[in-house]
Parts: structure tokens; sequence; C-alpha cells
């Protein structure tokens, strides 16, 4: 069963930093692009960033420059590298797996921005 | 304000079929294939289309999608009470370089 667990969200104060996990199980994690995808309380979805198999990365222009996306495949494990953090950032941060769409999800960490 | 546009509401009584469309540019829509999403209650979002017009597995064919230029549909046929959801479409977008969703049409059953 493929299962994405999120993990890191919480309290940061603007300008702040903050480091994503996602544990991914289930499938060949080395196999597949991987994204973040956030929601902001009361609003759409909103793509963060992506990685692929390669390592080739891709941000959305609110967040390039300021997070970092990253993958251990060793350990199956996806991340983004938040810095310098706004009120802006608060959501909640899924991370998906890329194949055909966004197939799989995570049940999300919330992030909040917020002194 | 969300580089694809859908209409931010839908409705329908059951057994009605609804349609929420998406629109796009050359540069998305007119490029690539479009997915659609389905989301309960802020849950995690569900893929319910890709590649315009398939279905996962344990997607009912009461779901289908289409794509017209720079545009894409949702059509959900035979409505039933747990459609009650919201709904997103997503693309690639060569101008931005990245994965662009729309603002999200809340359905509801009537």
């Amino acid at each position: 069963e493929v299962q994405l667990v999120e993990s890191g969200g919480g309290l940061v104060q603007p300008g702040g930093s903050l480091r994503l996990s996602c544990a991914a199980s289930g499938f060949t994690f080395s196999s597949y692009d991987m994204h973040w995808v956030r929601q902001a309380t009361g609003k759409g979805l909103e793509w963060v960033s992506g990685i692929g198999t390669a390592g080739d990365t891709y941000y959305a222009g609110s967040v390039k420059g300021r997070f970092t996306i990253s993958r251990e495949n060793a350990k199956n494990f996806l991340y983004l590298q938040m810095n310098n953090l706004r009120a802006g950032d608060t959501a909640v941060y899924y991370c998906a797996r890329g194949a055909l769409g966004f197939d799989y999800w995570g049940q999300g960490t919330l992030v909040t921005v917020s002194s | 304000q969300s580089v694809l546009t859908q209409p931010p509401s839908a409705s329908g009584t059951p057994g009605q079929r609804v349609t929420i469309s998406c629109s796009g540019s050359s540069s998305s829509i007119g490029s690539h294939t479009v997915n659609w999403y389905k989301q309960l209650l802020r849950t995690a979002p569900k893929l319910l289309i890709y590649n315009i017009n398939q279905r996962p597995s344990g997607v009912p064919d009461r779901f289908s999608g289409s794509k017209s230029g720079t545009s894409a549909s949702l059509a959900i046929s035979g409505l039933q009470s747990d459609d009650e959801a919201d709904y997103y479409c997503a693309v690639w977008d060569d101008s931005l370089n990245g994965w662009v969703f729309g603002g999200g049409t809340k359905l509801t059953v009537l």
C-alpha cells in the first residue's frame, strides 16, 4: 500500500526556517517524481515544488529562492527546506507522488508563520 | 488569482449531469494534458481524472474529462450526494515551468 507521511510542520516566526519531511513507503520511491502542494485555510491548492527522478527541481515563483526541495532515495524520504518564511506561507503542506498526475497524497502537515 | 480559471461553484440535483470548466492558455492546457482532483472537507485531494479523460482504478465511469483547445471540462453524471466536494483542475504550464491548479469549484448536491 502506498503511504506518504509528512512531518516537520509547526509554528515559526516570520523570517524563520523549517524543514518538512515526507516518508514514503509501498512503492519504489526512486522511480517517481515527487511534489509538495500547499493549501492555505479557506483557499485552493497551490503547487509549491517538484523533484524528478534525476534530481531535477522545479519551484513555484512564490517560493523560488527561499525553498529547496530534495530527496533521499536510500531512505525513501522527500524534504522541503523552507527559509525566510512569510505569513503568506502559512498552509497545510502535502507531499504527493507524481505519476500521471499527483496520484497519491499524504495527509499534510500544518505550517503556521506568525509572530 | 489562478492561471487556470474555474467557476467557484456548481450545483445539481441527484441523478443530474453537471460539468465543471477549466480555462487556461496555450502554454498550459493548450500544450498538456489536464488532471482533475476531488477534495472532501479539506482532507487530502484524490486524483479523479488524468491525461484528460483517464480514470484511476476505483473511480466510477460517472466521471469523465474532455479538452478542447485551451479549455477542459469535468463531467459528472448520475449525481450523488457524496459527489459534494471541491474539484480542482491542474496542468503543467510551460511559461511558468511548473504545475498550476485552478481555483477550485465547490459542487453542491441540492
